[in-house]
């Protein structure tokens, strides 16, 4: 079973330019994450989408950041402008489970972004 | 008070050894709970689940103490490959909240 894919795997950019990640989930996986991850600390989740609709976004800083899941299946997230405090690794991760449940989420490789 | 907390670490420790993680929740609704396991420079992957009357895999004990909101995570017999950061995760709502981990080295 493939797992879940994101791309491009690394990324520098300059402040104030524009960034955007991809993320391909587990076939068949209703819920899809993006997470932020900073060195020393542990994934936060930025969104959370059930199928195509978002089930938690109150932790994603909207003046700057934006995703979408068209389809219920790929999603991007994009951060425009980006700040030096962005750089991290965004994490994609999948499970099966519809909202209300926890099963095991699978993540992907990540992409890290360094913002100069 | 952080909604999961963890003491960063390392916890270096011999090879053979046995060493033990804790992990306190701030939120009693909590309703889930989990160890994922990350490498350096890799993604978290589950370790395990735990559960109210513990539970055991192997050389990986956890239990879960609802009373005081804490999560313990037991590791006998340390082996070399066990060096990572296990991350502690308690899930309520929609939401589950990682803990910015442990790091364990395991040393010959």
């Amino acid at each position: 079973e493939a797992g879940v894919a994101q791309s491009p795997r690394y990324k520098i950019i300059e402040k104030r330019q524009s960034v955007a990640f991809w993320c391909n989930p587990i076939s068949g996986h209703a819920t899809l994450y993006w997470y932020q991850q900073i060195l020393g600390q542990g994934p936060k989740l930025l969104i959370q989408f059930q199928n195509n609709g978002v089930v938690d976004d109150s932790q994603l800083p909207k003046d700057r950041f934006s995703a979408e899941r068209l389809k219920g299946v790929d999603s991007t997230l994009k951060i425009q402008p980006a700040k030096l405090e962005d750089s991290a690794v965004y994490l994609c991760a999948s499970s099966p489970t519809l909202a209300g449940g926890f099963d095991e989420q699978f993540f992907g490789p990540g992409t890290r972004l360094t913002v100069l | 008070r952080k909604e999961v907390e963890q003491d960063p670490g390392p916890f270096n420790v011999p090879e053979g050894a046995t060493v033990a993680f804790n992990c306190t929740y701030s939120n009693s609704a909590s309703q889930s709970f989990f160890w994922y396991r990350q490498d350096c420079r890799k993604e978290p992957k589950l370790l395990m689940s735990v559960y109210s009357s513990g539970n055991e895999d192997g050389r990986f004990t956890a239990q879960l103490n609802r009373a005081s909101q804490y999560i313990s995570l037991l590791i006998r017999d340390s082996k070399l490959s066990d060096s990572a950061t296990y991350l502690c995760v308690v899930g309520g709502g929609n939401k589950l909240t990682f803990g910015t981990g442990t790091q364990l080295k395991v040393e010959l």
